[in-house]
């Protein structure tokens, strides 16, 4: 069963950056898939971050692009996040998946992690 | 504002049925497939529907999806309490866009 678990700081300072590692179980991260990110203001919808390819490829949300950085260590079998000049607007739970995206156009999320609440906050 | 719209709330009886639906434009869901997905009460987001009408393994027979134009639909019948949970609906747009959720009541 594919099991993904998110860790990082609960709490960033603004203009600081966000940092999130991704642990993927019961599954290679090395295997043919892509893995993402998305977060959920509280209280709001979903908004997708990006995703990466277990060789390092990465496609970003464009109205984040510019701020976001994400990498993969398959020596682990995780992945990360990094969100940068972050302001009270990215407070939000951020969640880690597994992507299937077969083609642009066709993709969506199969396994995702619980969830992290990240507060951005002096 | 997302780019898909779906109703805010939606609610029925047990054992009832119900539909969500998710309307977007000829640069989304109209050349594009669709995903939902369930988010019960302080839980991460579930996969129910992919590719517009294709359920993962585990997924009961009471929900469905479909695609027309520019629109999809959710359908969920025989509504038990614990359906009670928001709804999402996901396709392409440039980017992974999502809807803004439906919150599903049963009364």
């Amino acid at each position: 069963q594919v099991q993904l678990q998110e860790s990082g700081p609960g709490l960033v300072k603004p203009s600081d950056t966000l940092s999130l590692t991704c642990a993927v179980s019961g599954y290679s991260i090395s295997s043919s898939n892509w893995w993402g990110w998305i977060r959920q203001p509280p209280g709001k919808g979903l908004e997708w971050i990006g995703y990466i390819y277990y060789s390092g490829s990465t496609y970003y949300n464009p109205s984040l692009k510019s701020r976001v950085t994400m990498s993969v260590d398959t020596s682990k079998n995780q992945f990360s996040l990094k969100l940068s000049s972050v302001t009270a607007v990215d407070t939000a739970v951020y969640y880690c998946a597994r992507v299937q995206l077969v083609r642009a156009g066709r993709a969506y999320f199969d396994y995702w992690g619980q969830g992290t609440l990240v507060t951005v906050s002096s | 504002q997302s780019v898909l719209t779906q109703p805010p709330s939606v609610s029925a009886a047990p054992g009832q049925k119900v539909t969500i639906s998710c309307s977007g434009s000829s640069s989304n869901i109209g050349n594009n497939y669709v995903s939902w997905y369930q988010q019960l009460p302080g839980t991460a987001p579930k996969l129910l529907i992919y590719d517009n009408n294709k359920r993962p393994s585990g997924i009961p027979d009471r929900f469905s999806g479909s695609k027309s134009g520019t629109s999809a639909t959710l359908g969920i019948t025989g509504l038990q309490t614990g359906d009670e949970a928001d709804y999402y609906c996901g396709t392409w747009d440039s980017s992974l866009v999502f809807g803004g959720g439906t919150k599903l009541t049963v009364l």
